[in-house]
């Protein structure tokens, strides 16, 4: 099956700094990506949608300048947590949509961000 | 609009005894549904997935799920559970568009020796 990679796994990062994770497609193009967030013991939130090239569209509730996605190619989007603080600490997930008209997303293994 | 309901947050069962996973969903359309499992700190493995051909589909790991139109139910059962299935499971459904998903809140499996 198509994989989807996930750099960080883990970061720990200050109160304030800036954090970038990045969400691969290792061997499918993706021109869809989303990015999610699960807080412990809770289910996936959706974030963001980014399509390739074009600003990501943002669920409500979701600060867009504080979560920069970034998908700037058909294999790569970044999500940046801004001046992040402890309760945006959280289990940070994404997925990629192919271009083969396969009707599944395929996750990444997770971001694990705890801001102290 | 679409929705997803887990009717129970956490189940319990022996090992070697038949688990069941019930799902509940709401869509305007015919969807697309799925089962998804994560073992703790792990990202999501799909076990099963549903998109209008037959109404039982079977899945990886033993694991199958039956779609009734009807009662609008996604049930995820297991002849027979293993210590490896101790995990959380999440049902899923998916847009209009096709590609955005919408999670249920979980179940939590615990599986007792």
């Amino acid at each position: 099956g198509a994989v989807v990679s996930q750099h960080p796994s883990w970061v720990i990062c200050k109160s304030g700094t800036s954090v970038k994770i990045e969400c691969r497609s290792l061997d499918f193009q993706a021109t869809t990506m989303f990015w999610y967030r699960q807080f412990p013991k809770q289910s996936l939130m959706l974030m963001a949608t980014s399509n390739e090239g074009s600003k990501a569209t943002y669920e409500q509730g979701v600060e867009k300048d504080k979560f920069l996605i970034n998908h700037a190619s058909l294999t790569l989007s970044t999500l940046t947590v801004t001046s992040a603080h402890p309760e945006d600490s959280s289990f940070y997930i994404c997925s990629a949509w192919g271009t083969s008209g396969i009707n599944e997303q395929f996750f990444g293994p997770g971001t694990r961000l705890t801001v102290l | 609009a679409q929705s997803v309901t887990q009717l129970d947050s956490h189940v319990s069962v022996s090992e070697g005894t038949p688990v069941l996973l019930r799902c509940n969903y709401s869509s305007s359309y015919s969807p697309s549904l799925f089962w998804y499992v994560q073992h703790p700190n792990k990202g999501l493995q799909l076990l099963l997935k549903y998109t209008s051909a037959a109404t039982l589909v079977k899945g990886i790991n033993g694991f199958e799920a039956e779609f009734k139109k009807s009662e609008t139910s996604f049930h995820l059962t297991k002849p027979s559970a293993h210590m490896s299935d101790a995990a959380e499971y999440f049902c899923v459904v998916s847009g209009s568009a096709g590609n955005k998903l919408t999670f249920g809140g979980g179940t939590r499996v615990l599986v007792k020796p």
